[in-house]
């Protein structure tokens, strides 16, 4: 599976929308990129997916950028809840399933 | 549906016990996944089961030991803790077919002193 890289920590105003970037220039044809967020202490949430197309759901947005080498998760509007590790994955359905955690993005939405 | 459950949420071991870890998932799910995450790191892949019947390393096995009792169970065993054990446990499912969306537990934290 292609590496991914992050920003290691981000903030954002309560109520404005976060960006978090994501760098994977190494993503092969059949690599998807998955996002997952993590809320102190918790299990690992699963957020959104995509291969090419941008996606959006009810709490994300995913933009790919044309040449895969790069994508941004979304959040309209974060709230204070918003607040976590984001992880950004880029994953073969070839690899046995294996997905591989970094170290992320530590989101901050402050107040 | 419960979803991924695991037991016990916390517990203390001194170094050299034993004890096994145990993970349940209710959504009829074919793989499951044993991660560790120590202190303010990423997740990193202990063991997997691809389906009932099968496990494999991940990137960090030495030491442990699993069992995937049959669809729903896939257990996580310390033959002899050891202080670097020290971390919180994630259990985690996917479901088949092309949805790789993993579901994880609430997460066991072991210390070993």
């Amino acid at each position: 599976d292609a590496k991914t890289t992050q920003p290691t920590s981000m903030d954002c105003a309560e109520g404005r929308a976060a960006n978090l970037p994501c760098n994977h220039s190494t993503i092969s044809g059949n690599e998807y990129v998955y996002w997952y967020r993590q809320i102190h202490s918790q299990g690992p949430q699963y957020i959104i997916h995509g291969l090419k197309n941008n996606e959006t759901n009810e709490m994300a947005s995913l933009i790919i950028t044309e040449d895969r080498k790069s994508s941004t998760l979304i959040l309209p509007h974060a709230t204070l809840r918003d607040t976590a590790v984001y992880y950004c994955i880029a994953f073969s359905s070839g690899s046995a399933r294996q997905l591989t955690f970094g170290s992320g993005t530590q989101l901050t939405v402050l107040p | 549906n419960a979803g991924v459950t695991q037991t016990p949420k916390f517990q203390v071991l001194k170094t050299g016990q034993s004890m096994t870890l145990q993970c349940a998932q209710d959504m009829n799910h074919n793989s499951m996944y044993w991660y560790r995450q120590d202190p303010g790191m990423g997740l990193r892949l202990i063991y997997y089961s691809a389906s009932e019947g099968t496990t494999d390393k991940g990137e960090v096995p030495n030491g442990y030991n699993v069992s995937r009792l049959n669809k729903r169970e896939f257990s996580l065993r310390l033959e002899s803790a050891a202080p670097s054990q020290t971390s919180v446990y994630f259990c985690a499912s996917i479901p088949s077919g092309m949805n790789y969306e993993q579901y994880f537990g609430p997460g066991t934290r072991l210390t070993v002193t």
